[in-house]
């Protein structure tokens, strides 16, 4: 069956260095894969899209691969803030069944200090 | 622009009685969707409408979980009777996705936190 894994565990780093989270995808084939942040009590927010034909993609300190070889994506955060904190969504799509529906992989929570 | 508007924002209900949830979508968003959150998870898709047809549900517990969309606007979650495990946060989202694809980025209410007990 599909599965999408993120780093269950929380990622603790100092404020200022890069943050590096993966998501990784098996039996799936995506067309395209978004990052979403999600803080507590509210719902997810979107951040970037990467299609299956690009490699990489920037926004700001924000920066995403995905290698459909390895059947992952990283997703940086450069210069890392506290306000940073937060839980960090993958969700992968593919144009099967004419509706592109998204699946979200469990999150990775990122813990930024001062 | 408004947000995606949900209410009530909590919720808590005994097991097997009824509950309700409504969601307002951005103003000419064609795609709606209705997501479950259980906690320590990511958003798992229950139905996905395009305008006020459904494109998806094909993971909506159908015996106990209803929904609908009139007028292609405005939607309702439903479910009777709740169960333990129905214990979530419930979001909604809105995309501008003419065609059901879900390429473009969707934009989630701050969901409903239910507690079934």
């Amino acid at each position: 069956s599909q599965k999408i894994e993120q780093n269950s565990e929380a990622l603790n780093i100092q404020e200022g260095k890069t943050a590096t989270l993966t998501c990784n995808y098996t039996n799936y084939s995506p067309a395209y894969l978004q990052w979403y942040r999600q803080d507590p009590g509210r719902g997810p927010v979107f951040l970037l899209l990467i299609r299956e034909n690009e490699k990489e993609k920037r926004k700001e300190r924000l920066k995403v691969t995905f290698d459909t070889t390895l059947k992952q994506s990283l997703f940086h955060i450069t210069a890392s803030q506290p306000a940073d904190s937060a839980t960090y969504l993958c969700a992968l799509s593919s144009f099967s069944g004419n509706t592109g529906k998204l699946i979200f992989g469990q999150g990775t929570t990122l813990q930024v200090k001062p | 622009e408004a947000g995606v508007a949900q209410s009530p924002r909590y919720k808590i209900i005994e097991k097997r009685q009824s509950v309700a949830f409504w969601c307002n979508p951005i103003s000419g968003h064609a795609t709606l969707y209705w997501y479950q959150q259980i906690l320590g998870q990511g958003p798992k898709l229950l139905i996905q409408f395009q305008n006020n047809g459904v494109v998806d549900d094909s993971q909506l517990p159908k015996d106990r979980f209803s929904a609908e969309r009139l007028k292609g606007v405005d939607s309702t979650l439903k479910i009777q009777p709740a169960k333990l495990e129905d214990s979530a946060v419930y979001l909604c989202a809105s995309s501008l996705s003419l065609r059901g694809y879900s390429y473009n980025e969707q934009f989630f209410g701050p969901g409903t936190r239910l507690t079934v007990l």
